[in-house]
């Protein structure tokens, strides 16, 4: 099956830094996914980018369908951006998502 | 838009007993829902696809028998898990696909911590 890494696993930033999150993925997809796990479990989309770039708010994503990564990025972070962030991947008309190994996000003040 | 709920969001049950899981589509109509299993501190693992009107598709490893999957309208999927042990402990969580447009972004419910003791 499709490989999804994630780096960094752990990232501690000081609140108001900017951070790149990297996934890397083994094969094409056409379902690429970026979430939010909040303390309670809780899975809130980020943003749907199987290709290209996509900006909300204070973060962007990129995904370069070709050399098979995506990039998140967050500017000027904030304590609430703590948590885990996912990156999931699907392929073919099923779909199913293959999640990323997760990056662990605490930001301080 | 594309909201998911489950049902309940926590239970603790006793070795041997049976828990049923609700997954809801509520502002939307879902043709596929998926389950996924998450231990503490790991990933989530796909479990199951679920299609209204026939039988779910498991991964491979989860025993279908002990996982049983429903999904009897667009809008509701339900796992039950049957006859739960110690090791059955975990945070299950479902998604649907929306797909207004031909996307296939997935939404997904708030989990469902399960306690076996």
């Amino acid at each position: 099956g499709i490989q999804v890494e994630q780096s960094p696993p752990d990232l501690i930033l000081q609140e108001g830094a900017n951070s790149t999150l990297r996934c890397n993925f083994s094969d094409s997809v056409n379902n690429l996914q970026w979430f939010h796990q909040n303390p309670w479990g809780q899975l809130i989309n980020l943003f749907y980018i199987p290709s290209g770039t996509k900006q909300n708010g204070r973060l962007s994503a990129t995904t370069v369908a070709t050399e098979r990564y995506s990039l998140l990025y967050i500017s000027s972070s904030q304590t609430t951006d703590s948590g885990v962030y996912f990156c999931a991947v699907g392929r073919g008309t099923a779909s199913k998502l293959t999640f990323g190994t997760g990056t662990r996000l605490q930001v301080t003040l | 838009g594309a909201v998911v709920s489950q049902h309940p969001s926590r239970v603790i049950c006793k070795s041997g007993t049976s828990v049923k899981i609700e997954c809801r589509s509520l502002d939307f109509q879902a043709t596929t829902m998926f389950w996924y299993r998450q231990f503490p501190k790991k990933s989530l693992m796909l479990m199951a696809t679920s299609n209204e009107g026939s039988k779910a598709t498991y991964e491979q490893g989860v025993e279908k028998d002990k996982f049983l999957i429903n999904h009897a309208s667009l809008t509701l999927s339900t796992l039950t898990v049957t006859s739960a042990h110690p090791e059955d402990s975990s945070f299950y969580i479902c998604s649907a696909s929306f797909a207004p447009s031909g996307s296939n972004e997935q939404f997904f419910g708030p989990g469902t911590r399960l306690t076996v003791l």
